[in-house]
Order: C-alpha cells, then structure tokens, then sequence
C-alpha cells in the first residue's frame, strides 16, 4: 500500500533563504509526482508534474527532483518571498487514470 | 479559460440532512475527480469519472454517497443522510486525460452538526 510523507509539517525562514521541501513515497510503482500549493480557504494549485522517467523539472525559481529508487522527491524553491507562504503538497499518480495519493503536505512561513 | 468551480463554497447542515456539492470542470476536460480532506488528514480520493462514467469509486467511503456526472459535464456528490465524520472539504479535480496535470476547484467546505 503506497504512503506519501512529507517532512517537516512546519517550515519557517527569512526571506531570501532557500526552500527545500522533501517528498517520500513507499512503493516506486508510480505513473508521475506532482507537487502542488495551496493559499488558505483556497483550492490546490499544480506547481509541477515530474514524469516517471524524468529526474527533475524546472520551473522559474521551482526546481523538484525525483530519485523513483529511493522513493524520493525534493522541492526546491529559490531565494524565497513572503508571497511563497503556504501549504505545499506532494502527490504522487498511483494509476494510469490520474488517481492521486497525497501526503500531509509543509506549511511554509517565509517572513520579511 | 474558466477554472474548476465548485459549489456551494460552504455548507452546514445537520447530521440526518442531505446535501449535494456541485462541480464544474474545465471544459473540454473528460476527466473529473473528487478528492476529500477530513481534519487532520490528508487529501483523499474518492471518484473518477471518465466522461460521464465512473471509473473508479474506490475511495466513496459508503453507500450514503452517490455521484453522478450526466452528460459529461458538472458533476455532483450527493451525500445522504450526512453523518459528522463526513465533514471535511471536499474537492474537486478536472484532467483532459488521465494522468495529466489535474486542475482543482477551491473546494466545499462541509461541516455535520
């Protein structure tokens, strides 16, 4: 049975410190990873999809590797801003149909 | 290009009562999925349809719980009679196909008293 941690739950830095939020998965059987944020009272944003065959994808200052092996996967975020505050969740794709297993997600607190 | 919606954004209502939470996907997208947060745990599936047919229900967590996606289009989540345990926010994805990037709607809040 596939389980998702994420650790810490709870992340504080200053601004300008970089973000490195980190994803575990139990079975490697996995079809991508996605990793998404969510804003209180909001619904979920995708930040980025990782494909099975891929080690890592880029996006502005986003960057998530994907070790499938060691059911890992690493989110990191550049030179972070107060604007980055908020729960950010891993999840991975456990069918061919999109069905997602999400982990508990980080709350991240970037202060001025 | 409008995003996924959902309705209502909250709902209270007493344990024994029915509600229904709505939801609209992305046009174009055929797939549809609702997922469900309960306090303290994580975001969980539920459903999945393909169009208007259901391809996995898996995750409903009883038969209080029907879901129906007429036309292929908006689909709903029924819950009926609505017990505590189901409160939580529930959510509501949309894929053009499968395993591609989900988009999600901001979610119904549901709190059983």
């Amino acid at each position: 049975k596939q389980e998702v941690t994420q650790i810490p739950a709870a992340l504080s830095v200053p601004e300008g410190e970089n973000l490195v939020l980190n994803c575990s998965f139990t079975d490697s059987a996995i079809y991508n990873l996605q990793w998404f944020r969510q804003d209180p009272g909001k619904g979920l944003t995708s930040l980025l999809l990782i494909q099975s065959s891929q080690r890592e994808q880029t996006s502005g200052r986003l960057n998530a590797s994907l070790d499938k092996s060691s059911g890992r996967s690493t989110l990191y975020i550049a030179a972070s801003q107060p604007g980055d505050s908020a729960t950010y969740l891993c999840a991975v794709t456990i069918d061919s149909w999109g069905k997602l297993q999400f982990g508990a997600g980080t709350q991240v607190v970037v202060t001025p | 290009e409008a995003g996924v919606t959902q309705f209502p954004s909250h709902s209270v209502i007493e344990k024994g009562q029915t509600v229904t939470l709505r939801c609209d996907p992305i046009s174009g997208h055929d797939n549809l999925y609702w997922y469900r947060r309960v306090m303290g745990k994580e975001i969980k599936f539920l459903l999945h349809f393909v169009k208007e047919s259901k391809q996995d229900e898996s995750g409903m967590p009883n038969n209080r719980f029907l879901a129906e996606r007429t036309g292929g289009t908006y689909s709903t989540l029924k819950v009926q009679p609505a017990e505590l345990e189901d409160s939580g926010v529930y959510f509501c994805a949309s894929s053009r196909q499968g395993g591609d990037t989900q988009y999600f709607g901001p979610g119904t809040r549901l709190t059983v008293l």
